[in-house]
């Protein structure tokens, strides 16, 4: 099956710097990748939609100046958590589908934490 | 708007069988997906149903009705490894996906 791998996968943080969380699909290619952030004990909630070589599709209420997305290539999307908050501290996810397939593949996950 | 539901939490004993329910209502609706989650891991995909009726992959079953729009999941044959939190979500535009609140499945010995 597909492979959708996250870097890195555990990250501490002092508050007010950035994080860049990269997502790379191993062996397919993926113009749509999607972002999710994970509270303890609660569901996904869809942050934003990543389109290669065009701007990210934000959901309501996600900061995109906040959350940078880019989506340099078929392969790579990156989230990168600006001047972090202790508030920002989560369980982030990416995924992505292969060529329109009704099945996400989802990334291992990166846990941040801002201290 | 958006939203769908789903017990918070279920319990069952090894070897029984257990029945997830999911209720939705959303602007869109492609399908309806099921996806296991064990605590500190990433979502795995389970099953995916487009049209009416009964999907079944081994010891898992997915069920979809449009019109009451509702699906579940059953699962058969409860091992311990089961027990993790599974989520339902619509694929409720484009490649869009809406997830559930997520249901704690607790297998006991």
């Amino acid at each position: 099956g597909a492979v959708v791998s996250q870097h890195p996968s555990r990250v501490i943080c002092k508050s007010g710097t950035s994080v860049k969380i990269e997502c790379r699909s191993l062996d397919f290619q993926a113009t749509t990748m999607f972002w999710y952030r994970q509270f303890p004990k609660q569901s996904l909630m869809l942050m934003a939609t990543s389109n290669e070589g065009s701007k990210a599709t934000y959901e309501q209420g996600v900061e995109k100046d906040k959350f940078l997305i880019n989506h340099a290539s078929l392969t790579l999307s990156t989230l990168t958590v600006t001047s972090a908050h202790p508030e920002d501290s989560s369980f982030y996810i990416c995924s992505a589908n292969a060529g329109g397939a009704d099945e996400q593949y989802f990334g291992p996950g990166t846990r941040l934490t801002v201290t | 708007g958006q939203s769908l539901e789903q017990p918070s939490e279920v319990t069952a004993v090894e070897g029984a069988i257990v029945q997830i329910n999911c209720t939705y209502q959303t602007s869109g609706f492609y399908g309806l997906s099921w996806y296991q989650q064990h605590d500190g891991g990433a979502p795995t995909f389970l099953s995916y149903n487009a049209l009416d009726g009964l999907e079944e992959t081994g010891r898992f079953s997915s069920f979809l009705s449009r019109s009451d729009s509702y699906g579940y999941l059953l699962l058969q044959e409860l091992q311990m490894k089961d027990s993790a939190s599974y989520f339902c979500a619509v694929r409720d535009r484009g490649q869009n996906f809406v997830f559930g609140p997520g249901t704690r499945l607790s297998v006991l010995p």
